[in-house]
């Protein structure tokens, strides 16, 4: 099977832009996540998506929002951008949602200007 | 926070030697799993061990648990240079809540 994809790899924004990044599970699996990971957070869980429904989220403003198609794809989009949301952004994918075993994609690395 | 730490931060060792990492958590888990790091891309999983199991296998890694101590160790037997990397632990506390990694541990294996 093919692995967990997501588009783009690297972005380069200006503060106040807005972003969406997308990511496409391994095939079968309805579990998508997303995580950032920064330097000095480490990775902080974002949000985790079940079957088009928002199951979990993190701790992570408004500004940080998600969804997921019916094909399992998930998009995340990040309005207003602030410099502190330079980071790796990490979408992982499981089959069923919650802690069990999680894929992890490539990531896109995103940098604020 | 329920953040796991690992230690140490930083490991560097020859290659051929074990490299043990530790992991430590503050509230009860139903599972913990470590995953390995290469710079910059994406998380692999290594092993997955259950609040009811103490010790796993997988190849050359070896996991411990002990739940009475809150903590987890990472063994990795004969260690290559391609082993270089960061290694994660995550634990999930309750059943269908995420993840929580911990900060990692960066392992250098000097060939």
């Amino acid at each position: 099977k093919a692995g967990v994809t997501q588009t783009p790899r690297y972005l380069i924004k200006t503060r106040g832009q807005q972003v969406t990044l997308s990511c496409s599970p391994i095939s079968g699996h309805r579990s998508v996540s997303w995580y950032q990971q920064t330097p000095g957070q480490g990775l902080q869980f974002l949000f985790e998506y079940f079957s088009e429904t928002q199951r979990n989220k993190g701790n992570f403003p408004g500004r940080f929002s998600g969804r997921q198609f019916s094909n399992s794809r998930s998009e995340m989009n990040v309005s207003t951008l602030e410099l502190g949301d330079s980071a790796l952004y990490l979408c992982a994918s499981s089959d069923f949602w919650g802690g069990e075993t999680q894929y992890f994609g490539p990531g896109t690395r995103l940098l604020v200007l | 926070s329920q953040q796991g730490e690992e230690d140490p931060q930083a490991l560097s060792i020859q290659e051929g030697e074990n490299a043990t990492m530790n992991c430590s958590y503050k509230t009860s888990i139903n599972n913990l799993q470590w995953y390995r790091q290469n710079s910059g891309r994406g998380l692999v999983h290594l092993i997955l061990i259950r609040s009811n199991e103490r010790e796993k296998h997988s190849g050359r890694l070896r996991v411990t648990l002990d739940t009475s101590k809150k903590s987890s160790s990472l063994l990795i037997t004969a260690s290559r240079a391609a082993d270089t990397a960061s290694y994660f632990c995550a634990t999930e506390h309750s059943g269908n809540t995420p993840l929580v990694f911990g900060k990692g541990t960066r392992l250098s294996v000097i060939a």
